[in-house]
């Protein structure tokens, strides 16, 4: 039983370009959530997509945005990247109702330069 | 006041001892509260969740969450170097599905 998986697991870019992050959810998992964790903090949440419509957004910009497909795996887009969105994303994947227990890929390391 | 505060560390222990970690929030409505182990540059792996008030136990890994303190703990008992990673505390969002973290702290057991 695969877990939840991510792609690339690493990545460069320099500052304005724009990067697709992907991510495929744990078999039987319906819902899928953006984390971004910076050096030495917890991860933050950026949203959550759920029949492939965002079910609920933290507090991160428009550059920001996502997709999911009928498979339910998902992407994250970001445009015009900043220094400061080098991070870790991570995708974590769940079922939808009752305690809606997520479950984390190993993320996408991102620097921007 | 950030939602959920955790004393980010870190933490050195001799292997064996007993380990307490703690995190504190500020809104009682919270219901679902998670530990997540972390090891370097790798995501975070669900260790327990606990629905509500009261303990949980796994293996050498207890939870217990203060309903009326808002307050949550882990402990690991008889420790082991293989325990070394960072420990994140998560509580589920009423609104939604967001997890609300806290910073995590960083534990190392010595052999």
């Amino acid at each position: 039983d695969a877990g939840v998986t991510q792609s690339p697991t690493h990545l460069i870019k320099t500052r304005g370009q724009q990067v697709t992050l992907r991510c495929s959810p744990k078999s039987g998992h319906d819902t899928v959530s953006w984390y971004q964790q910076a050096l030495g903090q917890g991860p933050q949440f950026i949203f959550q997509y759920y029949e492939e419509e965002e079910r609920q957004r933290g507090n991160f910009p428009d550059r920001f945005s996502g997709h999911q497909f009928p498979n339910y795996s998902s992407e994250l887009n970001v445009n015009a990247l900043l220094l400061g969105d080098s991070a870790l994303y991570l995708c974590a994947s769940s079922l939808f109702g009752g305690p809606d227990i997520q479950y984390f890929g190993a993320g996408t390391r991102l620097s921007v330069l | 006041q950030k939602e959920v505060e955790q004393d980010p560390g870190p933490l050195s222990v001799p292997e064996g001892a007993i380990v307490s970690l703690n995190c504190t929030y500020s809104n009682s409505a919270f219901q679902y509260f998670m530990w997540y182990r972390q090891y370097s540059r790798k995501g975070p792996e669900l260790l327990m969740y606990t629905y509500s008030s009261g303990n949980k136990e796994d293996g050498r890994f207890t939870a217990q969450v203060d309903k009326s303190s808002k307050y949550i703990s882990l402990f690991i008992r008889d420790s082991q170097p293989s325990d070394s990673a960072t420990y994140l505390c998560a509580i589920r969002d009423n609104q939604g599905g967001k997890l609300i973290f806290g910073q995590g702290t960083e534990l190392s057991v010595k052999p």
